[in-house]
């Protein structure tokens, strides 16, 4: 069955550091990946969306990069500050559905 | 605007009785999805909506789920009758275009206790 795996320990760095988060899949061709933010009692906030031709894709201090060889995605957040702080999931589809899989997720806590 | 709107934000009732959940997608948005949120299955999506149809309910865990959307304005999801694994926080999304390349914007959630 489809599988999306994040790490699912909490990444703990310090500020202005390079936060980097994984996505892992398997048994799936995605066509399109996207990152979101939650924050507790939230809902998920769309940060970036890149495609299967893509290799990487850049936002303000956000990097997304999708190797479909390796199966995976790195979103790297440069400069990192404790605003920050939040669970990331990563999200795929397919070309012929609108389902959207989510990751369960990854929390970040950005130190002072 | 406003965003996407749920009610209620909370939710807590006794098994065996039923449960309606409501939602209020962006104006001018073709696409509505409703997604169940769990500490153990994380984020799952129930079913969505194209211009008001049901396209893909294979995530409805049971009949005991039902959802509709009579308007481009607003969505039911109902739970009747709810058990205590039903237990989640429900959010509902909508988006502009294609939910597989497009942002979907999430609303706030329903946390739903059932006890």
């Amino acid at each position: 069955s489809q599988k999306i795996e994040q790490n699912s320990e909490a990444l703990n760095i310090q500020e202005g550091k390079t936060a980097t988060l994984t996505c892992n899949y398997t048994n799936y061709s995605p066509a399109y990946l996207q990152w979101y933010r939650q924050d507790p009692g939230r809902g998920p906030v769309f940060l970036l969306l890149i495609r299967e031709n893509e290799k990487e894709k850049r936002k303000e201090r956000l990097k997304v990069t999708f190797d479909t060889t390796l199966k995976q995605s790195l979103f790297h957040i440069t400069a990192s500050q404790p605003a920050d702080s939040a669970t990331y999931l990563c999200a795929l589809s397919s070309y012929n559905t609108d389902k959207l899989i989510f990751g369960t997720g990854t929390r970040l806590q950005v130190f002072p | 605007d406003a965003g996407v709107i749920q009610s209620p934000r909370h939710e807590v009732t006794e098994m065996g009785q039923e449960v309606t959940l409501r939602c209020k997608p962006i104006s001018g948005h073709d696409y509505l999805f409703w997604y169940r949120q769990t500490m153990m299955r994380g984020l799952e999506l129930l079913i969505y909506f194209n211009n008001n149809v049901p396209i893909d309910d294979s995530g409805m865990p049971e009949d005991r789920f039902s959802a509709k959307m009579p308007n481009a304005s607003f969505s039911t999801l109902k739970i009747q009758p709810s058990e205590p694994r039903d237990s989640a926080v429900y959010f509902c999304a909508s988006s502009l275009r294609e939910g597989r390349r497009d942002t979907q914007y999430f609303g706030p959630g329903t946390r739903l206790t059932v006890l």
